[in-house]
This record gives C-alpha cells, structure tokens and sequence, in this order.
C-alpha cells in the first residue's frame, strides 16, 4: 500500500499563508490524493483531493507536482480556527473503500 | 441532517467486560467504517462495510465484531474488553462520485477507556 509522509508539525502566523507538504514517492497512476483535517476533539473533516491537475475549493488549494510524488495543502490565510492535524491520504486503488491515514501534521496557529 | 452520530460519547470498562458502540447515518450512504485513534496517532481502520450485509476487515480487526444491521446502522463489539483498547473509537460513511473518488464524513467519536 502506498505510503505519505509528512512533517510531525508546523507553524503559521495568522493572517498568512500555510503550505503543508506531503511526500508521496511511491503513488501509483491512479491513486488519488486526499487530505483531511482533524479539529481538536473532533472527527477528520474533508479538505479536498486531487489526481493530476491541481485544484481549489473553499477551504484550500492542492499543488500536485509533475511526477506526482509529491504534493502540498495550501491555506490561503490561515486563521485560528485551522489550527488541526492535517492527514495527506492516498485512496488504495486495489481497496478503494480503504483509507490509510499517517500521522499527520499538526498545524499551530499563531495570533 | 444530523450526520453520522455515535452512541455513548464516553465509555469506561473493566478488563473482560463486553459492549457495543453504535453508529448511525442519515446521509443514505453504502459504505461505513470503524476507526480507532491511539493518542498522537492517526486513524486505523478496524473494520469496513461496502454495502448493507456486507463487512470487511481493515488493518487493526483483532478483539472486535461488527454487524451492520441496516444501511443506517453499523456496530462495534467489544466481546472482552482489554487494556489495549482503549483509545477514541470513529464511525464514519461515505459517498462515492466518480470512480476512486469518495468523500468520508466522520462522527463525533467515542472515547473509551479500559480499566
């Protein structure tokens, strides 16, 4: 199964922008990237998920690299209430209703 | 809409002691799960159901049985409680768009402790 990896944690100032990196060297062709984050106390909420082409919702963007080996969550303006562990996931294309969530990172947010 | 919710928010047992967690969806989703989280970890999957009476092991399914009832509804059993289970146990469902693409929505958790 392939495998992220990413920074135990990280800090922001409020305000300003936070970008998450996730190493993924072993992604196959059709996994697709995923991320959640976790509140404090809370269960994972969706961020937002990508193949390709980077993408945008509401909450974030996602820059995937060329060759797919890795990727990053980018917070456009981080405000306090960001402040969660941030899982990067890679959605198994043998067992597609499996999700395998690392460590994460846990963001800190400063005022 | 209430989501995934789980039943009872905060548990504490006795080593050998036995018990259910609950789970249920209004969000007329096939597909459900079971998570435990150890403290400053992320989650690992226990168990799975694609489709109602249909489950699945995941990663971690030593210890525990589930059954889902119905398609709203997919337990966690406990049959003796040890120790190394306690941790904050997640339900979650998802919807699926799109081939590999689904989204999962998680429940508030429910914290058990085994004494």
């Amino acid at each position: 199964d392939a495998k992220t990896t990413q920074p135990n944690s990280m800090e922001s100032n409020e305000e300003e922008p936070v970008h998450l990196p996730c190493n993924h060297s072993t992604i196959s062709g059709t996994d697709y990237i995923h991320w959640y984050r976790q509140l404090p106390s809370q269960g994972p909420e969706y961020v937002i998920h990508g193949l390709t082409s980077n993408v945008n919702n509401r909450m974030a963007s996602l820059a995937i690299a060329e060759d797919r080996k890795s990727s990053t969550l980018i917070l456009h303006r981080a405000t306090l209430r960001d402040a969660a562990v941030y899982y990067c996931i890679l959605r198994d294309r043998h067992n597609f209703n499996k999700f395998y969530f690392g460590s994460g990172t846990k963001l800190n947010v400063k005022p | 809409n209430a989501g995934v919710t789980q039943t009872p928010k905060f548990q504490v047992l006795k080593t050998g002691q036995s018990m259910t967690l609950q789970c249920a969806q209004d969000m007329n989703h096939n597909s459900m799960y079971w998570y435990r989280q150890d403290p400053g970890m992320g989650l690992r999957l226990i168990y799975y159901s694609a489709s109602e009476g249909t489950t699945d092991k995941g990663e971690v399914p030593n210890g525990y049985n589930v059954s889902r009832l119905n398609k709203r509804e997919f337990s966690l059993r406990l049959e003796s409680a040890a120790p190394s289970q306690t941790s904050v146990y997640f339900c979650a469902s998802s919807r699926p768009w799109g081939k590999y693409q689904e989204t999962q929505y998680f429940g508030p958790g429910t914290r058990l402790l085994v004494l």
